[in-house]
């Protein structure tokens, strides 16, 4: 099962900062936090992850609490393009560990 | 960025027959590979691992015997639905991490997905 709980779904305005939370409470310490979104039809796509520090890349900026129970992938100018279903996962940082999936984020970017 | 392959990248087939689907590393090595498949409306569901020169291991409820899979080589992995029925039409998945000394990432890459449809 998935360690994690997202929103069901999200809109988002194009051009604003689209937010989108994941919980995580049961996240253990050798455990990263990573963001995959699937754009309808395609395969996921990996955008971004992080063990406790906070992270930016050229797609999102991921956010993690100090408690790491929780984090927020934030993507600072959301165009029509990132309309997706965005998925945040709990899993160890080796080559060989399964990446579960859990329902995710379906986002909508609106005109 | 690393780069997975898979093809077809559409199949239609018969029912009772078999259909092979490709899944490739273009620009790495992956020890490890991994089979979803993915129905409408739904998330991914983990099928199996997929391991070079060794069985693969199967998620609970995933028939091997239906869902074959090899992984002969670094960059190639198969998966073989056999006698295929229309209850397996589905969008199927695979991703690779890249391994070997100095070059870890961890972060899976998908391949773009193959969809099935049985008639």
């Amino acid at each position: 099962d998935a360690k994690t709980t997202q929103p069901t779904s999200m809109d988002c305005a194009e051009g604003r900062a689209a937010n989108l939370p994941c919980n995580h409470s049961t996240i253990s310490g050798n455990e990263y936090v990573y963001w995959y979104r699937q754009i309808h039809s395609q395969g996921p796509q990996y955008i971004i992850h992080g063990l406790k520090n906070n992270e930016t890349n050229e797609m999102a900026s991921l956010i993690i609490t100090e408690d790491r129970k929780s984090s927020t992938l934030i993507l600072p100018h959301a165009t029509l393009r990132d309309t997706a279903v965005y998925y945040c996962i709990v899993r160890p940082k080796t080559s060989y560990d399964k990446v579960i999936f859990g329902p995710g984020t379906s986002l909508s970017v609106i005109p | 960025g690393a780069v997975v392959s898979q093809h077809p990248s559409w199949v239609i087939c018969k029912s009772g027959t078999s259909v092979k689907i490709e899944c490739r590393s273009l620009d790495f090595q992956a020890t490890t590979m991994f089979w979803y498949r993915q129905f409408p409306k739904q998330s991914l569901m983990l099928m199996a691992t997929s391991n070079e020169g060794s069985k693969a291991t199967y998620e609970q409820g995933v028939e091997k015997d239906k869902f074959l899979i090899n992984h002969a080589s670094l960059t190639l992995s198969t998966l073989t639905v056999t006698s295929a029925h229309p209850e397996d039409s589905s969008f199927y998945i695979c991703s690779a991490s890249i391994s070997g000394a100095g070059k870890l990432t961890y972060e899976q890459y998908f391949g773009p997905g193959t969809r099935l449809t049985v008639t």
